[in-house]
C-alpha cells in the first residue's frame, strides 16, 4: 500500500525557521515526482512545487519560487519543505502527494504567531 | 501558468440526482505521448483530497462508477450520475502536464 506520512503539527514565530517531512513508502520513491500542496484556512489548493527524487530536479510554482525550500534524501524515502524566514502568512495546512495526486501524507498544520 | 477555472463553484443537489461540474484549461492538457493529464479530486470535510479520476476518464481503484469524467484538449467535465450524502466536499480539477501542476478553484457540493 502506498503511504505518505507527513510530520506534526507546528507552531512558529515570525523570522523562524521551519523543515516539515513526508515520509513515501509502499513504492519506488525514487520513481515519481512528489510535491507540496498549500491550503490556507477556508481557501483551496495551490502547487507550492515537486521534485523528482531520482535525479532531485525540482520545479517550482512562481508564486513560491524563493519563498521556499524542497528537498529530499532518496536514502530515507523522505521529501522536505522548508522555510528560512516564516511570515504570519504562512499559516496553513500542507500536503505532500504525488504529482498525479493517486496518494496524499494526512498534512502538517503549520501555525506562525507571534 | 496554465489556469484552471471550475464551474460552478457551488451546488446544492437532492440525493439520487445527477450533477455536474466543468473543467477548463487555459492551455491544452494533451501531451506528445498521447496522454491528457487531466485529474479530478474530492475533498471531503477534514480531511485531505483523494484522487477520482485520473486522465480524464479513468476512476481510480475503489471509486464508485456513479463518477465519470469526460472531455479532452481545454474542456472536461466529471460527472456524478445519482449524488448521495458521501458525495458532499469540494471538488478540483487539476493538470500535471506543466509542473508542479495547477488545481481549479474548487466546487462545493452541498446535499439540499
Amino acid at each position: 500500500e502506498v503511504q505518505l506520512v507527513q510530520s506534526g503539527a507546528e507552531v512558529k514565530k515570525p523570522g523562524e525557521s521551519l523543515k516539515i517531512s513526508c515520509k513515501g513508502s509502499g513504492y519506488s520513491f525514487t520513481s515519481y515526482w512528489i510535491g507540496w500542496v498549500r491550503q490556507m484556512p477556508g481557501k483551496g489548493l495551490e502547487w507550492m512545487g515537486v521534485i523528482y527524487p531520482g535525479d532531485s530536479d525540482t520545479r517550482y510554482s512562481p508564486s513560491f519560487q524563493g519563498q521556499v525550500t524542497i528537498s529530499a534524501d532518496k536514502s530515507l524515502s523522505t521529501a522536505y519543505l522548508q522555510w528560512s524566514s516564516l511570515k504570519a502568512s504562512d499559516t496553513a495546512m500542507y500536503y505532500c502527494a504525488r504529482k498525479e495526486g493517486s496518494s496524499w501524507g494526512q498534512g502538517t498544520l503549520v501555525t506562525v504567531s507571534s | 501558468d496554465i489556469v484552471m477555472t471550475q464551474t460552478p463553484l457551488s451546488l446544492s443537489v437532492t440525493p439520487g440526482q445527477p450533477a455536474s461540474i466543468s473543467c477548463k484549461s487555459s492551455q491544452s492538457l494533451l501531451h506528445s505521448n498521447g496522454k491528457t493529464y487531466l485529474y479530478w479530486c474530492l475533498q471531503k470535510p477534514g480531511q485531505p483530497p483523494q484522487l477520482l479520476i485520473y486522465e480524464v476518464s479513468n476512476r481510480f481503484s475503489g471509486v464508485p462508477d456513479r463518477f465519470s469524467g469526460s472531455g479532452s484538449g481545454t474542456d472536461f467535465t466529471l460527472k456524478i450520475s445519482r449524488v448521495e450524502a458521501e458525495d458532499v466536499g469540494v471538488y478540483y480539477c487539476m493538470q500535471s502536464i506543466q509542473l508542479p501542476g495547477s488545481f481549479g478553484q474548487g466546487t462545493k457540493l452541498e446535499i439540499k
